[in-house]
C-alpha cells in the first residue's frame, strides 16, 4: 500500500507565476489535509478537503490561493501569481473517512522556491 | 485558539543518555495528539499517537505520556542514538487539524 504521494518534490517559479502542487492520499483514504511550513516556522494548517468539498479553509489566504479534490485524480493546490513569501514546504496528509477520529498520514512535501 | 508550546527548541545530548522533550497546548479539547520526527528536508514520520483517551504510549526505545487536563505531553527517549538526531514535533488534533509546536531540534553525539 503505497503512502501519501505528493509531486513535485521541488518546484521553482518566478514571481508571477502559477504553482499547481498535487497530493495522492493513500489508498482508501477520502480526507486530504494541507499544511504549510515557511522557513524556520512551525507547520500551519491551510486546508480540508474530502471528495469534492471543502471542509475546511480557515487556514488558507484569502487570495491566490484555492485546494480542490475531484472525484477522480489527485487533490490539487494551487497558488496564483506567486510571490517570494510563499517559498515553504508543502505537505499534504491524509486519512480514511468514517466514524471517528483517524491518524493523519503525510506525504513527502513539495518544497516551492519562488525566484 | 490552540497553541502548542514546545521546550526545550534544541537539545544536544551525548550517545546512550535518556532523555525528555517537552510539549504543552492550551486548549484540552483535543481528539489525539502525535508525535513525530523530521530529517532535515524530509516529511513527517509518525512516531506515536495517543488517544485522548489514553495516558500513554510506547514504541520500542520511545514513550509518550499525554495528561490532557494540564495539557501537558512527553516524549521519552532511552537510550539515544546519534540516528536519533531529527527536529521532533507535536502535534493534537482539535476540530478537523492538526495543530503543530516548533519542534524541539535533537542532536546526539556519539
Amino acid at each position: 500500500n503505497a503512502g501519501v504521494m505528493q509531486n513535485p518534490r521541488h518546484l521553482v517559479r518566478r514571481r508571477g507565476q502559477e504553482a499547481r502542487l498535487r497530493c495522492s492520499p493513500m489508498k482508501g483514504h477520502s480526507h486530504v489535509y494541507w499544511y504549510r511550513q515557511l522557513p524556520e516556522e512551525g507547520l500551519k494548517f491551510m486546508v480540508y478537503l474530502q471528495k469534492e468539498n471543502i471542509i475546511d479553509e480557515s487556514g488558507m489566504p484569502k487570495e491566490r490561493f484555492s485546494a480542490e479534490f475531484p472525484k477522480e485524480g489527485p487533490s490539487i493546490l494551487r497558488i496564483q501569481q506567486v510571490v517570494r513569501g510563499d517559498s515553504a514546504a508543502y505537505f499534504c496528509a491524509s486519512s480514511p473517512g468514517g466514524q471517528g477520529r483517524h491518524e493523519q498520514y503525510f506525504g513527502p512535501g513539495t518544497r516551492l522556491t519562488v525566484t | 485558539k490552540q497553541e502548542v508550546t514546545q521546550i526545550p527548541a534544541a537539545l544536544s545530548v551525548p550517545e546512550g543518555e535518556n532523555l525528555v522533550l517537552n510539549c504543552s497546548f492550551t486548549d484540552s479539547a483535543i481528539y489525539n495528539l502525535q508525535w513525530f520526527r523530521q530529517d532535515p528536508g524530509k516529511g513527517l514520520t509518525s512516531l506515536l499517537l495517543i488517544q485522548s483517551s489514553q495516558r500513554e504510549q510506547t514504541s520500542g526505545r520511545l514513550n509518550a505520556s499525554l495528561d490532557k487536563s494540564s495539557g501537558r505531553s512527553t516524549l521519552y527517549i532511552a537510550a539515544s542514538q546519534p540516528g536519533d538526531s531529527a527536529t521532533y514535533l507535536c502535534a493534537v488534533e482539535g476540530g478537523s487539524r492538526l495543530t503543530f509546536g516548533e519542534g524541539t531540534q535533537l542532536t546526539v553525539n556519539p
